[in-house]
């Protein structure tokens, strides 16, 4: 079974601080690794995933990710945060075979002026 | 950038009432989802549906729900009797083949049982 452990419900950061949202997968076989993000109000977005080629990953709006193997961690980040990255922030895995997602809980963006 | 339509974006139904969630896939995708989110929790996978059968379902995807695709585009959930538990977010997702595309999620219709 797989499964997803997104650290900090909530997360705050200064405008033009780093941000950081920590998420930790458990899988069983070689995972595909997704980062969803959620605004107020609307659907899914898909922000980045990792398919095993690089394993640094760039999506969009200036997020990126690294999949690190050895600590099961595909954590985002990025260098400055902006007033529009507020939102909620899901990490999700899946089988390479199996078509489903499992989500993490989500995170929390919020963004202090 | 494709999109996913979903309707409707919010409807209110009497416990016991039966529901019917329309999602309209991106048109070349041959694979399709339905995940709901309850308020404040996860997104939860329910099904997935690919060459008119259901393909994998979880244990919350009970005998009160069914999909079909009726038309060739539409593709539907339908909750027989609504309980109030089933109030939630319900998000339409399609992927163009298995192995390695993206899913792509629609806005959602928001599910409120009274």
């Amino acid at each position: 079974a797989q499964s997803v452990t997104q650290l900090g419900s909530h997360v705050s950061v200064s405008e033009g601080a780093l941000v950081l949202l920590r998420c930790n997968y458990s899988s069983s076989v070689p995972p595909y690794l997704f980062w969803y993000v959620q605004y107020p109000n609307q659907g899914l977005q898909l922000l980045l995933k990792y398919t095993s080629a690089a394993t640094l990953v760039k999506g969009i709006n200036g997020f990126e990710a690294e999949f690190k193997k050895s600590e099961t961690s595909f954590h985002l980040t990025k260098p400055s945060a902006h007033m529009s990255d507020a939102a909620e922030y899901f990490c999700a895995v899946s089988d390479r075979g199996n078509e489903k997602l499992t989500f993490g809980t989500g995170t929390r963006l919020t963004i202090i002026p | 950038e494709p999109e996913v339509t979903q309707t409707p974006s919010h409807q209110v139904t009497q416990m016991g009432q039966e529901v019917i969630l329309r999602c309209v896939p991106i048109s070349n995708h041959l694979y399709f989802y339905w995940y709901r989110q309850i308020l404040g929790q996860k997104v939860e996978f329910l099904v997935s549906f690919y060459n008119n059968e259901i393909s994998e379902k979880s244990e919350i995807f009970d005998d009160q729900f069914s999909v079909e695709r009726p038309d060739g585009s539409n593709f539907t959930l339908k909750i027989r009797s609504t309980k109030l538990e089933d109030s939630a977010m319900y998000f339409c997702a399609t992927r163009q083949a298995l192995s390695g595309n993206t899913i792509y999620f629609g806005e959602g219709s928001w599910l409120t049982v009274v």
